[in-house]
């Protein structure tokens, strides 16, 4: 399956400031990247879709100034956090889809490792 | 300290029992349903999926049934081992991709 590596994997910052998180694709190019959120020994939540070349597609509830999204090709999109703040403290997750791609099973999603945000 | 929504389903069982870890979804009109396993501090890893047109979809050691009737999906592992102690979650998907997650179930394997 497609490979996804995420930077950093972990990532401790002070309050008020902005941390920017690496989605790679390896060996594969994605038009369509998600970003999800996921808080201790809860599930996954979808926070946002980032196509390539286009304006990310927030869920409800997720401030789109605060969560920044760039999908600027087809193998990096990036999540930026800005300002954050301690209730930003969670495990960011981002995710490649395959959408009918040969190399992929149809409807697969490959999830990165995550990157563990620790807001003090 | 602990509050209430926090704590994940639990399931453990023997090494080389069975295991069933259960899941109810929401949405009748989702395409299809996926399984992952999520062990701690990584992403999802996928193990089986199925289309909403099936009832049944085996893999290696594992199985998936679906009941849409009254909207529920599990997994079956066969000769469960310790390697397979994880947090469990089904997700629920359509075309776009956009997957909604259920709850998790975390499953401890006792040697």
């Amino acid at each position: 399956g497609a490979v996804v590596s995420q930077h950093p994997s972990w990532v401790i910052c002070k309050s008020g400031t902005s941390v920017k998180i690496e989605c790679r694709s390896l060996d594969f190019q994605a038009t369509t990247m998600f970003w999800y959120r996921q808080f201790p020994k809860q599930s996954l939540m979808l926070m946002a879709t980032s196509n390539e070349g286009s304006k990310a597609t927030y869920e409800q509830g997720v401030e789109k100034d605060k969560f920044l999204i760039n999908h600027a090709s087809l193998t990096l999109s990036t999540l930026t956090v800005t300002s954050a703040h301690p209730e930003d403290s969670s495990f960011y997750i981002c995710s490649l889809y395959s959408s009918g791609r040969a190399r992929l099973r149809d409807n697969e999603q490959f999830f990165g490792p995550g990157t563990r945000l620790t807001v003090l | 300290g602990e509050s209430v929504g926090l704590h994940l389903p639990t399931l453990s069982v023997q090494e080389g029992d069975n295991s069933i870890i259960n899941c109810a979804y929401s949405n009748s009109a989702s395409d299809y349903f996926i399984w992952y396993k999520q062990e701690s501090g990584k992403g999802p890893q996928f193990i089986i999926d199925i289309r909403s047109n099936m009832d049944k979809r085996q893999g290696q050691r594992v199985t998936v049934l679906l009941n849409k009737t009254v909207k529920h999906l599990s997994l079956q592992i066969a000769a469960t081992q310790p390697g397979d102690s994880a947090v469990y979650f089904c997700a629920e998907g359509n075309q776009g991709g956009k997957l909604i997650f259920g709850q998790g179930t975390e499953l401890s394997v006792k040697p």
